[in-house]
C-alpha cells in the first residue's frame, strides 16, 4: 500500500491566517491526489483533486499545490467555518490510501 | 441536487453480518461508479470497495477481501454494503461516496451522511 503522512496533525491558527498543510506519500503518484475537508459528525468534503482543480462551489482561498510525493493544501486567509479536519488521499494505486488527517483548530 | 440517504446505525454482536444501504437521487444513478469508505473512532479514512453503477461489477479492497460484498438495486437507485465476520475493529462510521466518473477515478465528490455500526457483545 502507499502510505500519505500528513503534517502537522494539528494546528491551531487565527482567522485571517494563512496555513499550509502537507502531504507525502511513500512513493510517487504523479497528481493523483485529492483533499477532503471534515467538520465533527459530518461527511468528509472534496476540496481538491488531482493535486490542484479547485471542486466547484469551493472557495478560491483553498489551493493545492505538488507532484510526485510532496503536496500542500494552502488556504490564503482562514475563515471561521475552516475549522475542520483535513484530510489528502491517493488515486494513484487502485487502492486508495488516505492520510491520518490535520486536526485545524481555532488559537 | 445530489443527494444520498443511508439506512441507520446498527449494534452487532462479533460474528454478525451488517448491511447498510444508500439511496441515491437528484442525478442518473448508473451513470455514476459508487465507493464504501469507513472511519473508525480517531482513525482515518478507510477505503473499502466499489462498484459499476452501471453493470454492477464491484472490486474490493484486499483489505476486505472474502468479507464484504457490494451490489447495487438500479430500481432503486441504492447501493448497498454487507460486511461479515464482524469484529470489535469493525466499529465505525461508513459512508456511501459517488464517484465523479462512470468507471473509477478515485475523485468522491458527494457522500452519504454516514451509517454508525457498533460491535459489541
Amino acid at each position: 500500500d502507499i502510505q500519505m503522512t500528513q503534517s502537522p496533525s494539528s494546528l491551531s491558527a487565527s482567522v485571517g491566517d494563512r496555513v499550509t498543510i502537507t502531504c507525502r506519500a511513500s512513493q510517487t503518484i504523479s497528481s493523483y491526489l485529492n483533499w477532503y475537508q471534515q467538520k465533527p459528525g459530518k461527511a468528509p468534503k472534496l476540496l481538491i483533486y488531482t493535486a490542484s482543480s479547485l471542486q466547484s462551489g469551493v472557495p478560491s482561498r483553498f489551493s493545492g499545490s505538488g507532484s510526485g510525493t510532496d503536496f500542500t493544501l494552502t488556504i490564503s486567509s482562514l475563515q471561521p467555518e475552516d475549522f475542520a479536519a483535513y484530510y489528502c488521499q491517493q488515486i494513484y494505486s487502485t487502492h486508495y490510501t488516505f492520510g491520518q488527517g490535520t486536526k485545524l483548530e481555532i488559537k | 441536487q445530489v443527494q444520498f440517504v443511508q439506512s441507520g446505525t446498527e449494534v452487532k454482536k462479533p460474528g454478525a453480518s451488517v448491511k447498510v444501504s444508500c439511496k441515491a437521487s437528484g442525478y442518473s444513478f448508473t451513470s455514476y461508479a459508487m465507493h464504501w469508505v469507513r472511519q473508525a473512532p480517531g482513525q482515518r479514512l478507510e477505503w473499502m470497495g466499489w462498484i459499476n453503477a452501471g453493470n454492477g461489477n464491484p472490486t474490493y479492497s484486499q483489505n476486505f477481501q472474502g468479507r464484504v460484498t457490494i451490489t447495487r438495486d438500479t430500481s432503486a437507485s441504492t447501493t448497498h454494503m454487507e460486511l461479515s465476520s464482524l469484529r470489535s475493529e469493525d466499529t465505525a462510521v461508513y459512508y456511501c461516496a459517488r464517484d465523479r466518473g462512470s468507471y473509477r477515478l478515485g475523485i468522491f465528490d458527494y457522500w452519504g451522511q454516514g451509517t454508525l455500526v457498533t460491535v459489541t457483545s
